[in-house]
């Protein structure tokens, strides 16, 4: 079946300019999450949704970065008014429901490159 | 605070000879643990996770695992290495059910 997808593969983008990054999950997936990888280093978690319930944003860098996510589907990453530190791979993931007694398998799309400039 | 450390950024291997990345971790509780892969231009895959009982686990493309309480640790070990295993690899243990906390990676580089 299909995975996860990401668009675009690539960004390339001004400083100053806000961009949008989209995230399909995988169908029946009621958890997504966004992480971000600088270049040399591990992935940084930003957001987490799972079904209909406020979203754990405790990761977001700053008010710049927002996500949002209708039900079960699309979701999108949004930063504002970026800045070079913003540079990285910004990848999503999804699973299903993610309770506190268990924990499910996170699945990841290949994710999308921004270069701001 | 949760944190995960992989203390060799690089690592340089012969075809095949033994392979072991390390591992350390901090979390209070009993850890669900992973090891996954990322090859160049590819997204993140699974290799093995340890969530309880036989401490040794067994991953896919020949791969395991040991945890040791004891230790913090989770090193990832492989008998005989391919040129295919070259790639990134990373260790996290679950922050919660809900997120995943990373090492910085090590890089694996086979020669023939």
């Amino acid at each position: 079946g299909a995975g996860v997808s990401q668009s675009p593969s690539n960004k390339v983008t001004e400083k100053g300019k806000d961009v949008e990054l989209r995230c399909d999950p995988i169908s029946g997936h009621t958890a997504l999450y966004w992480y971000r990888q600088r270049l040399g280093q591990g992935l940084e978690f930003l957001i987490y949704f799972q079904g209909n319930s406020a979203p754990d944003k405790s990761g977001l860098p700053s008010d710049r970065f927002s996500a949002e996510r209708t039900g079960e589907s699309v979701s999108t990453l949004t930063i504002q008014r970026t800045q070079q530190e913003d540079s990285a791979v910004y990848l999503c993931a999804s699973s299903l429901a993610s309770v506190s007694s268990s924990y499910n398998e996170q699945f990841f799309g290949p994710g999308t490159r921004l270069t701001v400039l | 605070a949760q944190s995960v450390t992989q203390p060799d950024i690089h690592i340089t291997v012969s075809e095949g000879a033994s392979l072991e990345l390390r591992c350390n971790y901090s979390y209070g509780a009993t850890p669900y643990l992973f090891w996954y892969v990322q090859s160049p231009g590819q997204g993140l895959q699974l290799l093995l996770k340890y969530f309880s009982g036989d401490t040794l686990v067994q991953g896919i493309k020949g791969f395991e695992a040991e945890f040791k309480r004891s230790q913090s640790s989770f090193n990832l070990r492989k008998p005989s290495v391919h040129w295919s295993d070259a790639a990134e690899y990373f260790c996290a243990v679950a922050g919660g059910y809900n997120k995943l906390i990373f090492g910085a990676g090590t890089r694996l580089a086979v020669h023939p």
